[in-house]
């Protein structure tokens, strides 16, 4: 299975900051990588697709990047809406694989 | 407009057999290069991909859990299933169907405990 490593596992952030989470590929993945936003109690949504690709009604602070076999997502000027947890996920193959996501706090 | 609900039983016994639906509306699972994918999430924990199906009936499983899993779906093509086998406590979680390889869609989930 390709492993999908995800850091940090937490981050405290402050309004107005840049913030950046990678996800690190086992394998080959190409471009096959989409990073989901998951509030407490809700169902994840699609941000980024095909790693760079902003998803419908997602705002353009959000941005996902590639190089190599790392994948990052970017928020510039972090919202109070941001705050909630980020997934990756690699769908290059079956079985498709999570990060273990990361979680955003307000310091 | 797309949307999938997810529909279990709620709490079940250990060693009992887990059955879930996915009910969609907005698109048929017949249409050529579609997917529904299943996604569990324990209570504070990431997400794990569980099984899938596609337009064509070819059904693609986790092997951490492949032994336990079917997939399958209507005639109607606009219902997906899932049965898990043997459940234990390590299977409660929030359990999500979700659309197309890249999972532009997910239902709100369907919360399951395992409890003897």
């Amino acid at each position: 299975d390709i492993q999908m490593t995800q850091s940090p596992s937490s981050m405290s952030v402050s309004l107005g900051d840049t913030v950046t989470i990678t996800c690190r590929a086992s394998q080959d993945v190409g471009i096959y990588v989409n990073w989901f936003q998951q509030k407490p109690g809700k169902s994840p949504r699609r941000m980024i697709y095909r790693a760079t690709n902003l998803a419908d009604g997602v705002p353009s602070r959000f941005s996902g990047s590639r190089s190599g076999s790392d994948y990052s997502l970017t928020i510039s000027s972090l919202e109070s809406e941001d705050v909630a947890d980020y997934h990756c996920l690699q769908y290059d193959e079956y079985p498709y694989t999570f990060g273990a996501g990361t979680k955003l706090e307000l310091k | 407009q797309v949307t999938l609900k997810e529909s279990g039983p709620g709490m079940l016994q250990p060693s009992k057999t887990l059955s879930l639906t996915c009910s969609f509306s907005g698109f048929s699972l017949s249409t050529s290069g579609m997917v529904v994918s299943w996604i569990r999430q324990p209570s504070g924990k990431s997400l794990e991909w569980l099984a899938a199906i596609d337009w064509d009936g070819d059904k693609y499983y986790n092997p951490s859990l492949k032994s336990r899993l079917t997939v399958s779906k209507d005639t109607s093509n606009t219902q997906v299933f899932l049965k898990i086998t043997s459940v234990d406590i390590a299977d409660t979680a929030t359990y999500y169907c979700a659309r197309r390889r890249v999972m532009d869609a997910w239902g709100q989930g369907a919360s399951v405990t395992v409890s003897s």
